[in-house]
Formats: structure tokens, C-alpha cells, sequence
């Protein structure tokens, strides 16, 4: 009964390679996020979805691009992997896009670039 | 621009100890102030969700506290299962949430 999920847990790549993340939510929300939470663990934004529609897109690199094919999914595509995309990458979802409403969030992928 | 910092970064306490962490924070119209636990290899647990200065929340062992300036999440006689990395966040004017960098609390038995 998982609520948020996320495949895989770690991904473990080479400079330079394409990976991509994919995150499920079962909880009925319309509104998905990825956060970045680096090695100090601080935790941030990098994109979030309403319904399929790009709401929040803080200043990440173009190699990384989000896709929604419907309300329950949303995915993460990294293009070009570096060194410093080497985190772990949450996936949340909450009810509506405001920041009233609570945020639930998975369980991470950890992405290693050697 | 929103910030939230978070003291101490890391609190050792011995089982049945009681303290308290705090959440400073400074944002646009505060629409919502969030405590999450988070362990180990896992993601951030939702604990408590504080909308307006005064307001108090309880779970357990926990209790969280706002003012205009900051929270506190207080825990009451903790045992070594409440150790953990707890982060506050804020939803305010900036439209997204802005988390602090979390208190690690070690509860040793």
C-alpha cells in the first residue's frame, strides 16, 4: 500500500550517460514534485506538477526534464549525467498545488555518477 | 526570500531527557509551517503541519509550537526509537516549500 514510490532506489551510472527516474503516487493528488537533497542533506525544490502542467521549475539545468503522463506519475530524465547530479532525488505529492496542504514524499533513488 | 534555519544541527540526549528543537524562519505571508521526521536511506515523514502563531500540535512523545518568528518541536521523555533527522519547512509567499537543513537527534538507551 505504498502511497508515493519511486524505481529504482539506487542508480549507479557513468559521467556522461542518460538515466531516468520514475515516481508513482497512489494517494489521488493532483500535484507532484521532485526535490534534490544533496550531501549536507539539504532538501529543495526542482520541479513540481498540477495536473499534468508544470507549475515550479527552479533554476536546474536544462539536462534534467521532467514528464507527466498522467496525475499519478511523474518522471525525472537526466541527460548528460555529471558528477554533481550525485544526490538523492525525492519524489512528493500533495492533494493541491498550495502550500497549505501537506506534502508526502517517497522513498528516494540515490544516483551515484562515477 | 523564505529561509528556515534549524539548531542545534545534531542533539544528543539520553533516554527520557526531554528538550526541545527550534525552527527560526523568515518568509512572505506564512501560509503554512511543516515538521517531517526523516531516517536513515528514507524519505521524509510528515509529523505535524502549524498554520498560525499560538497554534500546538501533539503525537506521542512530540509537540510542536509556533510563533511569528519560529516553532519548537518539543519531545517529551524521548526513547532511542524518536532518533532521527527532523526538518522543518515553510510555505509562504515564494509559492513553494522551503525546508531547513534538520536536527539530527541521537536518544541513546
Amino acid at each position: 500500500d505504498t502511497a508515493v514510490s519511486q524505481t529504482p532506489k539506487y542508480l549507479v551510472t557513468q559521467m556522461g550517460n542518460d538515466k531516468s527516474i520514475k515516481c508513482e503516487q497512489n494517494l489521488g493528488h493532483d500535484t507532484m514534485y521532485w526535490y534534490k537533497q544533496d550531501s549536507k542533506k539539504f532538501l529543495k525544490i526542482m520541479f513540481s506538477y498540477n495536473n499534468k502542467e508544470l507549475i515550479i521549475n527552479e533554476t536546474v539545468p536544462n539536462r534534467f526534464s521532467p514528464k507527466s503522463p498522467d496525475k499519478a506519475h511523474l518522471n525525472l530524465h537526466i541527460n548528460s549525467l555529471e558528477l554533481g547530479d550525485s544526490a538523492v532525488y525525492f519524489c512528493a505529492s500533495s492533494h493541491r498545488a498550495t502550500y497549505t496542504d501537506t506534502q508526502y514524499f517517497g522513498p528516494g533513488t540515490r544516483l551515484t555518477v562515477l | 526570500e523564505d529561509q528556515v534555519t534549524q539548531s542545534p544541527e545534531a542533539l544528543r540526549l539520553q533516554e527520557g531527557e526531554s528538550s526541545s528543537l527550534n525552527c527560526s524562519y523568515t518568509v512572505s505571508g506564512l501560509r503554512g509551517l511543516f515538521w517531517y521526521r526523516q531516517d536513515p536511506g528514507k524519505g521524509p515523514e510528515f509529523l505535524f503541519t502549524l498554520y498560525s502563531a499560538g497554534e500546538e500540535k501533539e503525537k506521542e512523545r512530540l509537540k510542536a509550537t509556533l510563533t511569528k518568528k519560529e516553532s519548537f518541536l518539543h519531545i517529551t521523555a524521548p526513547k532511542p526509537e524518536d532518533s532521527a533527522t527532523y526538518l522543518c519547512a515553510v510555505g509562504g509567499g515564494s509559492e513553494k516549500l522551503v525546508f531547513g537543513k534538520g536536527t539530527k537527534l541521537t536518544v541513546n538507551p
